[in-house]
């Protein structure tokens, strides 16, 4: 079963930092390239962070650029994302998703997320 | 930035058509993703590329985009259909992908 799980979310003090990271299984990792999704809550989504399956290339969005670092280890089969300066405005769930079954760019797989609260 | 617009909700009666656009600049000229997302879940790919349907998601839903509007449609709506949907491009100009605002979908 093609499986994403995501982990290392907790409650942080702003400015904390915090690490996820998101465990695949069923396929063959290496391969396709992977994102993190955010959704604040009651809010909508927010694409945060692309790699390539190579770890070559990677994008940010702008409100992250900077403090987040996202990174790959394909022999463990595993996502990351490295969170810094954490503010108040981080607090989400974040997802991890991915393209597996379609030739395009259109997240056909997503984790079930990590909540990420950012408080004092 | 690239920004896709979408009205905040749309309420339809069960058996009827439920129409849900993502305005966008030139948004013909892009790929158009929409995916559905219940309470507490994490998001469903519904249309791919303005129009195909993953396996599994039935033909009741349906897409198309030209000029600067993209439509999701649901045909013969079930209750099971009350979801949040959201639209999604990529934009090349920033290599950044792009979600819609986001539609809640209330059936009557």
């Amino acid at each position: 079963e093609v499986q994403l799980v995501e982990s290392g979310g907790g409650l942080v003090q702003p400015g904390g930092s915090l690490r996820l990271s998101c465990a695949a299984s069923g396929f063959t990792f290496s391969s396709y390239e992977m994102n993190w999704v955010r959704q604040a809550p009651g809010k909508g989504l927010e694409w945060v962070s692309y790699i390539s399956s190579s770890g070559s290339t990677i994008y940010y969005a702008d409100s992250v650029k900077g403090r987040f670092t996202i990174s790959r280890d394909n022999a463990k089969n595993s996502l990351y994302l490295q969170m810094n300066s954490l503010r108040a405005e981080d607090t989400a769930v974040y997802y991890c998703a991915s393209t597996i079954g379609l030739p395009n760019d259109a997240f056909d797989i997503w984790g079930q997320g990590t909540m990420v609260t950012v408080s004092s | 930035s690239y920004v896709l617009t979408q009205p905040p909700s749309v309420s339809v009666a069960p058996g009827q058509t439920a129409r849900i656009t993502c305005g966008g600049n030139n948004i013909g000229s892009k790929s158009v993703h929409w995916y559905q997302q219940k309470p507490g879940q994490a998001p469903v790919l519904v249309v791919y590329d303005d129009s195909d349907r993953p396996s599994g998601i039935p033909e009741r839903f349906s897409g198309s985009n030209s000029g600067n509007t993209a439509t999701l449609t649901i045909s013969r709506v079930e209750a099971g259909d009350e979801a949040d949907y959201y639209c999604q491009v990529w934009d090349s100009s920033s290599d950044h992908q792009v979600f819609g605002t986001g539609t809640k979908v209330t059936v009557l």
